[in-house]
């Protein structure tokens, strides 16, 4: 699986957007980038995930680049239950590879 | 979304004595779960892949007789720390995944203090 780098913490305003970059340099045509969190002592939970275009759902947007070296994950309006470690991750397969994530701190 | 239920959630256990740790798919077959381990300020390590019917396959550096793995149905899957030690204190989480999920679904993880 490719290796993701991402900032070790970020801080965030309540009610401002969280924008939280990964890079993926090394990554491969058909590994999908996939985004989990996990609040502290609970499993983690899925964000969302794609593979070429930007995606949305209900909690988050991604943005991929054109050459899918980096992507950022959006939270449009951060709130203080967002406080989490949140992971990006490269994924082929059924396989996933965690690293060290990002701590985001969402401050009121 | 699908549901993983993982029990218990926090155990404490004298050392040299057996925990086992269960997840149980509540609204799909889990036909492959993953088995996480993660220290205290450390990211999340796969420990072993099991395949439903199947011996689980273990990460190198895993100790197979000690992290004893068993999955013979779909909705079950369990972890046993056997002659436990304190070293082996941990956060202990699974992910099932069916055959045609394209996310996972993660137990909700077990708190393991060996003393």
């Amino acid at each position: 699986d490719a290796k993701t780098t991402q900032p070790p913490s970020m801080d965030c305003a309540e009610g401002r957007a969280a924008n939280l970059p990964c890079n993926h340099s090394t990554i491969s045509g058909n590994e999908y980038v996939y985004w989990y969190r996990q609040i502290h002592s609970q499993g983690p939970q899925y964000i969302i995930h794609g593979l070429k275009n930007n995606e949305t759902n209900e909690m988050a947007s991604l943005i991929i680049t054109e050459d899918r070296k980096s992507s950022t994950l959006i939270l449009p309006h951060a709130t203080l239950r967002d406080t989490a470690v949140y992971y990006c991750i490269v994924k082929l397969g059924s396989r996933l590879t965690f690293g060290e994530g990002t701590q985001l701190t969402v401050n009121p | 979304g699908a549901v993983v239920s993982q029990h218990p959630s926090r155990v404490i256990c004298k050392s040299g004595t057996s925990v086992k740790i269960e997840c149980r798919s509540l609204d799909f077959q889990a036909t492959t779960m993953f088995w996480y381990r993660q220290f205290p300020k450390q990211s999340l390590m796969l420990m072993a892949t099991s395949n439903e019917g199947s011996k689980a396959t273990y990460e190198q550096g895993v100790e197979k007789d000690k992290f004893l793995i068993n999955h013979a149905s779909l909705t079950l899957s369990t972890l046993t720390v056997t002659s436990a030690h304190p070293e082996d204190s941990s956060f202990y989480i699974c992910r099932g995944q069916g055959a045609m999920n394209t996310e996972a679904f993660f137990g909700q993880g077990t708190r393991l203090t060996v003393v």
